[in-house]
């Protein structure tokens, strides 16, 4: 059975402290992304990597960065957690397009940043 | 830039037919998706239009038109367990990444 493993299902930050959203998939994929999703606002981008140390910024990765050490291991790291960061965070996988059409999800983590 | 639009609510009864419209605008287009979300779990894999034309799944359907920038999802013989939030998502940016629409809300009633 495929699958994609975040870290935590909850977690409670406080202001300012850093953050760590850790996402292992053991499908051995290429590409792994980092959403957030928010009610009314569907999925939205925060970085992907196609490759092992590779990254690539998405539509709001502003208060964010990611690390790829390791092929199946992708994280998110939130430097100063901020209210507005509270959210649904979706992990993801996928093989390259030409080779697969799905992305598999994680179960989510929900942050709440007091 | 990439966005795509579809409905954000659509309601009807068990054992109808529902259409779930998508448009998109992306740059290097590999394919439309749809997915299927419960409250409170992930987002699952439902269908993928690399070409024009209908795909079907059993019960689902999508269609998708590259020369209109438009999809849609196609539920038959509704069940209660469809109730549940469906996104589009383009596999866009020469097939990098996926950009998720902002979800249609289905809700089926008895």
């Amino acid at each position: 059975d495929v699958k994609v493993t975040q870290s935590s299902r909850y977690l409670v930050k406080r202001t300012g402290e850093k953050v760590f959203l850790e996402c292992v998939q053991d499908m051995d994929h290429e590409n792994m992304f980092w959403y957030r999703q928010d009610p009314g606002l569907g999925l939205r981008l925060i970085y992907f990597s196609y490759d092992v140390k590779m990254k690539e910024k998405g539509d709001i990765p502003e208060g964010y960065s990611v690390s790829r050490e390791k092929k199946e291991r992708f994280s998110l790291i939130l430097e100063s957690a901020s209210t507005n960061q509270t959210s649904m965070y979706l992990c993801a996988s996928s093989s390259p397009a030409g080779r697969g059409s799905e992305a598999f999800f994680g179960q989510g983590t929900r942050l709440t940043v007091v | 830039g990439q966005s795509l639009e579809q409905p954000s609510e659509v309601t009807a009864v068990e054992g109808a037919i529902v259409q779930i419209n998508c448009t998109y605008q992306t740059s290097g287009f590999y394919g439309l998706s749809w997915y299927q979300q419960h409250d409170g779990g992930a987002p699952t894999f439902l269908s993928y239009n690399g070409l024009d034309g209908l795909e079907e799944t059993g019960r689902f359907s999508s269609f998708l038109s590259r020369s209109d920038s438009y999809g849609y999802l196609l539920l038959q013989e509704l069940q209660m367990k469809d109730s549940a939030s469906y996104f589009c998502a383009v596999r866009g940016n020469y097939g990098q990444n996926f950009v998720f629409g902002p979800g249609t809300r289905l809700s089926v009633l008895p």
